[in-house]
């Protein structure tokens, strides 16, 4: 079974600040990581994805993950925030079997404050 | 890049009434997935479908839900007899290739009233 944990539904940062969102996952079997990015009354974008190779993953809009197993976590990065950030953000997780579902967490609310 | 479309991207129906939600998949693709997002919560899976046939479903997945890909290009999703619950965003998406994440559509909001 896979899980995924996002701490803090909603984080405030000054516009300029660095981002950090935290997600932390479970799962039995390796994992493929992804954040994707809710603007309101739209669909889901996907920022930036982790199958396998580099831990380090950049992602679109100056974002950027980092895949670290001891922690089981993939916490996502910005490091200069601006007011277009302004959003929700999801940590999901998938399987490396072919056709597996996405599980989602939550989801976190960025504040960009002036 | 080609898109999952979704339509409508807005649906009103009463109570009771059934609804079809429909998706275009991007057309290489082999593996087809609904979920939903009541407002304010998270994205929760519904259904996998993959060679006619569903492949996974979820509890929330009951006997008022039914998955279809009619004619070879269009997923549908059906609520036979909606309930006020039922209002959420509808998501469709597809898979294409091993390691490259599910292309999601833009959604459908449904409304029940």
């Amino acid at each position: 079974a896979q899980s995924v944990t996002q701490l803090g539904s909603h984080v405030s940062v000054s516009e300029g600040a660095l981002v950090l969102l935290r997600c932390n996952y479970s799962s039995s079997v390796p994992p493929y990581l992804f954040w994707y990015v809710q603007y309101p009354n739209q669909g889901l974008q996907l920022l930036l994805k982790y199958t396998t190779g580099a831990t380090l993953v950049k992602g679109i809009n100056g974002f950027e993950a980092e895949f670290k197993k001891s922690e089981t976590s993939f916490h996502l990065t910005k490091p200069s925030a601006h007011m277009s950030d302004a959003a929700e953000y999801f940590c999901a997780v998938t399987s490396s079997n072919r056709d597996d579902k996405i599980i989602f967490g939550k989801g976190t609310r960025l504040h960009i404050l002036p | 890049e080609p898109e999952v479309t979704q339509t409508p991207s807005h649906q009103v129906t009463q109570m009771g009434q059934e609804v079809i939600l429909r998706c275009v998949p991007i057309s290489n693709h082999l593996y087809f997935y609904w979920y939903r997002q009541i407002l304010g919560q998270k994205v929760e899976f519904l259904v996998s479908f993959y060679n006619n046939e569903i492949s996974e479903k979820s509890e929330i997945f009951d006997d008022q839900f039914s998955v279809e890909r009619p004619d070879g290009s269009n997923f549908t999703l059906k609520i036979r007899s909606t309930k006020l619950e039922d209002s959420a965003m509808y998501f469709c998406a597809s898979l294409g290739t091993e390691g490259q994440p599910q292309h999601f559509g833009d959604g459908t909001r449904l409304s029940i009233l």
